[in-house]
């Protein structure tokens, strides 16, 4: 079993719609966790860290379940701008783990 | 630009050939990784460094990889003897150590392997 597991997709979602992505992680003692969102042909880039509160930023919001071991990141208002690939992360002392990634096509 | 720079930012080689890429840190930084993407795949770990010490290695860095950070600044990645297989998306990245690891990458370097 992969340590990080995410549905590839595609999830394709009108604009303005909210869309909501679960990830799955398999090592209990990992501490954090990170959404990061890839553009084609770019570098990672992190988009919000998750904490066991859950947290938000304007229109995201992350939350950590750690009885069942899964991340969520939802999104409000979906804009054509957030089309890309959302990584789920796991963090430990080593690095991080990085799930494959859902790309999300935000249709106008 | 104070970020994560890596040069070259694309590489062609032929199999058998020898390949080294370069990467700066944002300069705060002690901690620096190298990561390996392929199509289709997130980032997978490669090794990483806090100041010049390399601290862990991936089973996925065979004896043809070597990474050095002589100086506990930029660092080095360099493939002996190329196959194609190592065609992909070499990323660095960086980060201040804490528990939280929040890392900020480099736009990569793509290399083909012919």
């Amino acid at each position: 079993r992969k340590e990080v597991e995410q549905d590839p997709g595609p999830f394709n979602v009108p604009e303005g719609a909210t869309v909501a992505f679960n990830c799955t992680y398999s090592n209990s003692a990992s501490q954090s966790f990170f959404w990061y969102r890839q553009d084609c042909r770019k570098e990672p880039k992190l988009l919000m860290s998750v904490y066991s509160s859950g947290n938000e930023d304007g229109r995201f919001t992350a939350q950590l379940n750690r009885a069942s071991q899964y991340i969520s990141l939802l999104i409000r208002d979906s804009k054509l701008s957030d089309s890309a690939t959302y990584l789920c992360v796991r963090g430990g002392a080593d690095g991080l783990t990085f799930g494959k990634g859902t790309h999300l096509i935000i249709q106008p | 630009d104070t970020g994560v720079s890596q040069n070259p930012r694309h590489k062609i080689t032929k199999r058998g050939q020898n390949v080294t890429f370069r990467c700066d840190p944002i300069s705060e930084h002690n901690r620096l990784y190298w990561y390996r993407q392929t199509l289709g795949q997130g980032p997978e770990f490669l090794t990483y460094f806090q100041n010049e010490a390399q601290l862990e290695k991936s089973r996925l860095l065979s004896d043809r990889f070597s990474a050095e950070r002589p100086k506990g600044s930029f660092s080095t990645l360099e493939i002996q003897r190329t196959e194609q297989g190592d065609s992909a998306m070499y990323l660095c990245a960086s980060s201040f150590p804490g528990a939280h690891n929040e890392q900020f990458f480099g736009p990569g370097t793509r290399l083909t392997v012919l």
